[in-house]
């Protein structure tokens, strides 16, 4: 069974970079068929999608954080990666990743997600 | 941008049906997904390409999309379907998300 887990710090300084890791288990991050993702929601907010990447290292970002967001895959541990620069208050978000299936390349719908971790900025 | 519009709020009585609607620019020639969210909860894949179920969940969740409008049907409704829902497309090489609706089941 696929589970997918986030880890990283709970607290981040303003202006800082807020850094997280998805470390995939149960299935290989390697597969033509998904994408991986990061999609946040702040609290008592709706869902932001923040970027997907394929297991090749290819990228899709939300133009609204594009900026400032790298998603990155490390097939060899089973992992992706999110890195959020320059964080204000308003990054403050359960931050979830999670598995897209694709249906027609590039658009796809997420059907495994991880438990999610909250962070918090702080100034 | 592209948007997906939501109704903040649906109540529904228990045993009755349930509409939720998502609108969007020519959203039918999209593929539709929506998900729920329980509170405290991950959210769960409940419909994909509009009208489709994961296994195991079940058939009174429904899904259409035309025009400009997807709708998540939910049929005699339980009060375990109490919770946030979302919908989802991708336009434009961005994944888009609705606002979600609370369902109220009273």
């Amino acid at each position: 069974q696929l589970q997918l887990q986030e880890s990283g710090p709970g607290l981040v300084k303003s202006s800082e970079t807020l850094s997280l890791t998805c470390t995939v288990s149960g299935g290989s991050i390697i597969s033509s068929s998904y994408y991986w993702g990061w999609i946040r929601q702040p609290p008592g907010k709706g869902l932001e999608w923040i970027a997907n990447v394929y297991y090749s290292g290819n990228t899709y970002y939300n133009p609204s954080l594009k900026s400032r967001v790298t998603i990155s895959v490390a097939t060899s541990r089973n992992q992706f990666s999110l890195r959020v620069t320059s964080v204000t208050a308003a990054d403050s978000a359960v931050y979830y990743c999670a598995r897209c299936l694709i249906v027609e390349v590039p658009s796809c719908y997420f059907d495994n997600w991880g438990q999610g971790t909250l962070v918090t900025v702080s100034s | 941008s592209y948007e997906l519009t939501q109704p903040p709020s649906v109540s529904v009585s228990p045993g009755q049906t349930a509409n939720i609607t998502c609108s969007g620019d020519k959203l039918g020639h999209k593929y539709a997904s929506w998900y729920q969210q329980r509170p405290g909860q991950s959210p769960i894949l409940v419909i994909y390409q509009d009208k489709k179920r994961p296994s195991g969940l079940p058939d009174r969740f429904s899904g259409s999309n035309s025009g400009n409008t997807a709708t998540l049907t939910i049929s005699g409704t339980q009060p375990t379907d109490e919770a946030d829902y979302y919908c989802q497309a991708w336009d434009s090489n961005t994944e888009v998300f609705g606002g979600g609706t609370k369902l109220t089941v009273l």
